[in-house]
């Protein structure tokens, strides 16, 4: 059974410009959730998806977007890149909402911003 | 504000050796309290998941105490391996279903030397 599956794993971009991360979820989950991990903050909840429908949204601002697909796949966008948002990126999935259940995290995408 | 606090913020100890991570939350009420395990560079993955009636379960050599009359639960690792060396996160979960109500720790980064 594939795990999740998160791409890129690494990315490089500079200050000002947008970055589009991806995420499949495992076969049959409905629900995907996005977090960035950074050194200082550990995970912070980035927002989470439902059958398309996006549930709840972190305390970011609104550079941060995302969208889930009909096949659950989800997908996260970071415009107008800064600094600070240098971090790992994850997303997990859960079979349904993640708060009852437990959430299988992919690998991460590792995003550098110069 | 709901706060999950973990102690220490690193350890390391010899292979072979026992250990105990803590964790104190303020959460309440809470559904469930769960123990995920990162390596370097990887995502989270479960340990343990336990509700507000159980006090304790175990994976392997991994066993998760909870008292939630004093808000505490702690991680013990018996006979630890070089693969122990990993970040360990607390999370405590809201009463509801998104992962809005998801509380993360911070982590303790344990390492295992030879």
């Amino acid at each position: 059974k594939a795990g999740v599956t998160q791409t890129p794993r690494y990315l490089i971009k500079t200050r000002g410009q947008q970055v589009t991360l991806s995420c499949s979820p495992i076969s049959g989950h409905r629900s995907v959730s996005w977090y960035q991990q950074t050194p200082g903050q550990g995970l912070q909840f980035l927002f989470e998806y439902f059958s398309e429908t996006q549930r709840n949204k972190g305390n970011f601002p609104g550079r941060f977007s995302g969208r889930q697909f009909s096949n659950s796949r989800s997908e996260m966008n970071v415009s107008t890149l800064e600094l600070g948002d240098s971090a790992l990126y994850l997303c997990a999935s859960s079979l349904e909402r993640a708060g009852a259940n437990v959430l299988t995290f992919g690998a991460g995408s590792r995003l550098t911003v110069l | 504000k709901n706060q999950v606090e973990q102690s220490p913020q690193s350890l390391i100890i010899l292979e072979g050796k026992n250990c105990t991570l803590q964790c104190n939350y303020t959460v309440s009420p809470f559904s469930n309290l769960r123990w995920y395990k990162q390596d370097t560079g990887r995502g989270p993955v479960s340990l343990t998941i336990m509700t507000f009636s159980e006090n304790t379960k175990s994976n392997g050599r991994y066993t998760a105490t909870l008292d939630a009359d004093t808000k505490q639960s702690s991680l013990h690792i018996t006979a630890s391996q070089l693969s122990d060396s990993a970040s360990y996160i607390c999370v405590v979960s809201l009463p509801g279903a998104g992962s809005y109500q998801l509380t993360f720790g911070k982590g303790t980064k344990l390492s295992v030397i030879p």
